[in-house]
């Protein structure tokens, strides 16, 4: 079956600019995780979507960054006035939330930001 | 939330067998390891997940001791497509949240 979907999977943006990163995770999962990773770097845990509950949002470093899931089900990053720091690879992962045991992360390939 | 340390780097030969070990210390009673492998340009794919004791799938083995503070992920007889970075991950959805934070991860270099 699809996996998960980010797009675009390279974006190119001057400095200032705002940009839309896109997630559309696996049908029927609930769970949905944004990470960033800067080159050579792990993964930086950004903002957690649960149902129809609050999201996390412990992990976004300015208040220039911020999420939305519509639906619950595709999920949109928007980083405004983008700056160089903010270039790395943008992950998406999603999760079926079930009782008991516990369901693995399931990632897109990323969205590469690059801030010129 | 459990922090887990790993090491950074490790370096095999074709056909050895790898074990990366994964320490979590303040790891929680409903807490699950689960390990996953990244590939340049690539997102993490799951490799084995368990919570305690022994787990083998077709591509790895997980060995968990009882006090579960830490866990060694078991590669049989790595070959070259086997390079990558290896990241350890402790936690569980239903627990505070679910934030999951992943550590700095292990790249793994295969040599012939």
């Amino acid at each position: 079956g699809a996996g998960v979907s980010q797009s675009p999977s390279n974006k190119v943006t001057e400095k200032g600019k705002d940009v839309e990163l896109r997630c559309d995770p696996i049908s029927g999962h609930t769970a949905l995780y944004w990470y960033r990773q800067s080159l050579g770097q792990g993964l930086e845990f950004l903002i957690y979507f649960q149902g129809n509950s609050a999201p996390d949002k412990s992990g976004l470093p300015s208040d220039r960054f911020s999420a939305e899931r519509t639906g619950g089900s595709v999920s949109t990053l928007t980083i405004q006035r983008t700056q160089q720091e903010d270039s790395a690879v943008y992950l998406c992962a999603s999760s079926l939330v079930k009782g008991g045991g516990n369901s693995p992360l399931h990632f897109g390939n990323g969205t590469r930001l690059t801030v010129t | 939330l459990a922090k887990t340390t790993q090491p950074i780097s490790m370096d095999s030969y074709e056909g050895q067998e790898v074990n990366i070990t994964c320490s979590h210390n303040n790891i929680a009673t409903n807490d699950y390891i689960t390990w996953y492998q990244q590939f340049p340009s690539q997102g993490p794919r799951f490799i084995i997940q368990g919570y305690k004791t022994k787990v083998t799938n077709e591509v790895a083995s997980l060995f968990i001791p009882a006090d579960r503070k830490s866990s060694t992920l078991s590669l049989p007889r790595v070959s070259l497509s086997d390079t990558a970075v290896y990241y350890c991950l402790v936690g569980r959805l239903y627990n505070q949240g679910g934030k999951l934070i992943f550590g700095q991860g292990t790249e793994l270099s295969v040599k012939p």
